[in-house]
């Protein structure tokens, strides 16, 4: 039980932003929002997370909706070693369950 | 800094033998979390520590699958009389005192089992 909905699939071409959804409507005024990626064959790396407002590193931006019940991770300039499954977990605690990602594939 | 690691990269084994996986987390983390992933799928989680205690073992499958730590550092996860269904990637991660929920995980590159 991920808690998340994510689309299997993305294309992008690559300078493009890359824009993936997450829906998590039964998330809970304490859990948090994360974005992880795995590029295959490596460990999954941590991206970005946020709770209610908006957040922006070095890799990327996260879009939180005012009811908390999805969020969109974004990369502003994919480029080609952007492609990786991208995970959207929430959660408070341990509770860390990974769903299926979206599977984002940039293209030259 | 080093990060996690984990040892061995790649482990072959019949079925019916037991097998030890070995994660040395990052200095000073001490949370620590063992998942596996299949071929082609998500990561499944198994098991947590905060410190030497695991207060969540529910996503261990079977009893044949168990899990310490010891010093507040290294973790083994050990499966005892293996199945073919037990081949997959054992991932392991640490992250900092398990408090607020806040802190990310920091993964090693992962054992890869194969139950022939």
């Amino acid at each position: 039980d991920a808690k998340t909905t994510q689309p299997p699939s993305m294309d992008c071409a690559e300078g493009r932003a890359a824009n993936l959804p997450c829906n998590h409507s039964t998330i809970s005024g304490n859990e948090y929002v994360y974005w992880y990626r795995q590029i295959h064959s490596q460990g999954p790396q941590y991206i970005i997370h946020g709770l209610k407002n908006n957040e922006t590193n070095e890799m990327a931006s996260l879009i939180i909706t005012e009811d908390r019940k999805s969020s969109t991770l974004i990369l502003p300039h994919a480029t080609l070693r952007d492609t990786a499954v991208y995970y959207c977990i929430v959660r408070v605690n341990n509770d860390m369950r990974f769903g299926a990602g979206t599977r984002l594939t940039v293209k030259p | 800094g080093a990060g996690v690691s984990q040892s061995p990269s790649n482990k072959v084994t019949e079925k019916g033998k037991d097998v030890e996986l070995r994660c040395d987390p990052i200095s000073g983390h001490t949370a620590l979390y063992w998942y596996r992933q299949s071929l082609g799928q998500g990561l499944e989680f198994l098991i947590y520590f905060q410190g030497n205690s695991a207060p969540d073992k529910s996503g261990l499958p079977s009893d044949r699958f168990s899990a310490e730590r010891t010093g507040g550092s290294v973790s083994t996860l050990t499966i005892q009389r293996t199945q073919q269904e037990d081949s997959a990637v054992y991932l392991c991660a640490s992250s900092l005192a398990h408090t607020s929920g806040i802190y990310e995980q920091y993964f090693g590159p992962g054992t890869r089992l194969t139950v022939t």
